[in-house]
């Protein structure tokens, strides 16, 4: 049973230019979030996608966009990249009527530096 | 807003036990959660405390005080494996989906 995968791994991109950065959540799950994770810090909440609909969205600009396709998989769009947007990207995977316990199945990440 | 706060680093030998503490502070409570990561890895779920009192896995375990708005993980019998970062994490009462995770606890185990 394959776990939740993220591509690519690691990518070098210039201030300015777009990424786009995939996930495949855990089989069976049907609700995909993205997170954000800055060097030494926590996790930060991008925004959640169910039913190919944004479901929520934190604190984060409309640089940030994203995508659910029908086979839940999902895509994270950063445009106009700014030095301040090297990180780590998560995705997370979760069913929708296991929301309470908070139980998310994590990717190992893209690494995005902005050069 | 919702905040929760660690302590930034903890070190312990190898078959002790060590506590990590958070405290959180939140306008609604739907329970508190505690994840893994390894340098490297990927955050992964150890436990989840949405009433008051002990949750024991294993060598993990984690305690909810709602009152105190306090919880904490308590790692037993510790191994060098368990050198990692430790977050706790409540659920944003502004929308149940989203996660709101503490600024994290790296565990040094030396042998």
């Amino acid at each position: 049973d394959a776990g939740v995968t993220q591509s690519p791994t690691h990518l070098i991109k210039t201030r300015g230019q777009q990424v786009t950065l995939r996930c495949s959540p855990k089989s069976g799950h049907d609700t995909v979030s993205w997170y954000q994770q800055a060097l030494g810090q926590g996790p930060q909440f991008i925004f959640q996608y169910y039913e190919e609909e944004e479901r929520q969205r934190g604190n984060f600009p409309d640089r940030f966009s994203g995508h659910q396709f029908p086979n839940y998989s999902s895509e994270l769009n950063v445009n106009a990249l700014l030095l301040g947007d090297s990180a780590l990207y998560l995705c997370a995977s979760s069913l929708e009527t296991n929301q309470i316990t908070g139980e998310l199945f994590f990717g190992e990440g893209s690494r995005l530096t902005v050069l | 807003g919702q905040s929760l706060e660690q302590p930034s680093e903890v070190t312990a030998v190898e078959g002790a036990i060590v506590q990590i503490n958070c405290t959180y502070q939140t306008s609604g409570f739907y329970g508190l959660s505690w994840y893994q990561q390894h340098d490297g890895g990927a955050p992964t779920f150890l436990s989840y405390n949405g009433l008051d009192g002990l949750e024991e896995t294993g060598r993990f375990s984690s305690f909810l005080s709602r009152s105190d708005s306090y919880g904490y993980l308590l790692l037993q019998e510790l191994q060098m494996k368990d050198s990692a970062s430790y977050f706790c994490a409540v659920r944003d009462p502004t929308g149940f989906q989203k996660l709101v995770f503490g600024t994290g606890t790296r565990l040094l185990v030396s042998p």
